[in-house]
């Protein structure tokens, strides 16, 4: 169990630019979560794949965000057209059924947008 | 909507002493899931500890413990014995406990508590 894993850990784009993110679950996790958190806030859900199914999406995900989980195991996170407001860190989690397990957290990556 | 509401944006506590962090949370749900966890300056978030909300009986992990007053949707963290590796952002979160795939299985988290433990 070598734990969630995220790509990179910083990221520092001009505005407009598209960014793309990976997460690399725990491989026998089934469920997979992004959050976004700025800074001195709780994070903030976005999305959540059960395997390769997008089953649930945040208002926060707007139609320049995009989550895709081909095989069921890692997963991307893209923004395309970048704003200053989109600088945060993205955080990604995994975990297994049911709702009581306990969420296993990556470092996440921190975008910065200039 | 479920909310939760953390009121202590910052804390602090003298090593060895016991401190203890609030949560209130708001939900029409009759079972659901608590959670504390602690995210310290590497970012990483970790479980602290969790509580089954048809348990009555509260949560305990070594020096963590919980008091959890359902009537009153309240959800505290006692840290006992505090000493400065526990020097974190602390985040309540809820979760359903609905069956339903599609539903329930975000973690809702609170705003945090930073805590400080002085040497």
């Amino acid at each position: 169990d070598t734990g969630v894993s995220q790509d990179p850990r910083h990221k520092i784009t001009k505005r407009g630019q598209n960014v793309t993110f990976r997460c690399d679950p725990i491989s026998e996790h089934n469920r997979l979560y992004w959050y976004r958190q700025t800074l001195g806030q709780g994070p903030e859900f976005l999305t959540y794949f059960q395997n390769e199914a997008q089953l649930e999406k945040s208002r926060l995900l707007s139609d320049r965000f995009s989550a895709e989980r081909p095989k069921g195991s890692f997963s991307t996170l893209e923004i395309q057209r970048t704003e200053q407001g989109d600088s945060a860190m993205y955080l990604c989690a995994s975990s297994v059924p049911p709702n009581n397990s306990p969420l296993h957290f990556g470092n996440g990556t921190r975008l910065t947008v200039t | 909507a479920q909310t939760v509401t953390q009121s202590q944006p910052e804390m602090s506590v003298q090593e060895a002493e016991t401190v203890t962090l609030s949560c209130t949370y708001d939900t029409s749900e009759s079972d659901y899931y608590l959670f504390w966890y602690k995210q310290p300056p590497s970012r990483q978030m970790i479980l602290v500890i969790r509580q089954e909300a048809y348990k009555q009986q509260n949560a305990t992990e070594n020096r963590f413990s919980v008091n959890f007053q359902k009537a009153a949707k309240s959800f505290s963290l006692k840290i006992s014995d505090s000493q400065l590796g526990d020097a974190a952002m602390y985040f309540c979160a809820y979760r359903s406990a609905s069956l339903g795939e599609t539903s329930g299985s975000r973690l809702t988290f609170g705003e945090g508590t930073q805590l400080t433990v002085n040497p």
